[in-house]
């Protein structure tokens, strides 16, 4: 799976868009990028993915750059409750991976009123 | 909403103890998943199961056993407990092939004495 590169922490001001950038200039073809997250004590929450086509749903869009080499997570309007760290993941589906996730250090986001 | 469900938040056990965690899912999801997390280690997989009965090894199934016997739950067995195994305990589930993405519950904190 390709490594991903995430900005350690970010701050973001309530009823603003936080968007969070992830670097994954060796992504291949097959591979999917995926963000998560995490609220603290918490497990590990979807939020989307995509391979290479913007995506959007209920909680996030997702921008992947044409060359697929990064991409963005927009959460619209943050809300405190949107404090956690988000980890951008990048996997492909192939015949014997056992679909384990691995996440690296992930971006800290502060949502502040 | 997908929703897994952990049979608890919190675990003190003392070792040598036989450990039972429990998971359900109720969203008829063929891929079942056990992780733990630990500071600094990431999240890690223990185990993993693609059909009722059928179980995979994961990175660390080392002091460990899973069961499924039903679609639905998934079940973590500690079976001789060591205080090295105190940690976070993250269930997940997934639908289909396994670049789905996974959907997590709360996690237990388990901590042996």
């Amino acid at each position: 799976d390709a490594k991903t590169t995430q900005p350690t922490s970010m701050d973001c001001a309530e009823g603003r868009a936080a968007n969070l950038p992830c670097n994954h200039s060796t992504i291949s073809g097959n591979e999917y990028v995926y963000w998560y997250r995490q609220i603290h004590s918490q497990g590990p929450q979807y939020i989307i993915h995509g391979l290479k086509n913007n995506e959007t749903n209920e909680m996030a869009s997702l921008i992947i750059t044409e060359d697929r080499k990064s991409s963005t997570l927009i959460l619209p309007h943050a809300t405190l409750r949107d404090t956690a760290v988000y980890y951008c993941i990048v996997r492909a589906y192939q015949s014997g991976n056992t679909g384990k996730l691995i996440f690296g250090q992930g971006t800290t986001l502060q949502v502040k009123p | 909403d997908v929703k897994v469900t952990q049979s608890s938040r919190y675990l003190v056990k003392r070792t040598g103890e036989k450990v039972f965690l429990e998971c359900v899912q109720d969203m008829d999801h063929e891929n079942m998943f056990w992780y733990r997390q630990d500071p600094g280690l990431g999240l890690r997989l223990i185990y993993f199961s693609y059909d009722v009965k059928m179980k995979e090894k994961g990175d660390i199934p080392e002091g460990y056993s899973v069961s499924r016997e039903k679609k639905e739950r998934f079940s973590l067995i500690l079976e001789s407990a060591s205080t090295n195994q105190t940690s976070m305990y993250l269930c997940a589930s997934s639908f289909g092939t396994l670049y789905q993405p996974q959907h997590f519950g709360d996690g237990t904190r388990l901590s042996i004495l």
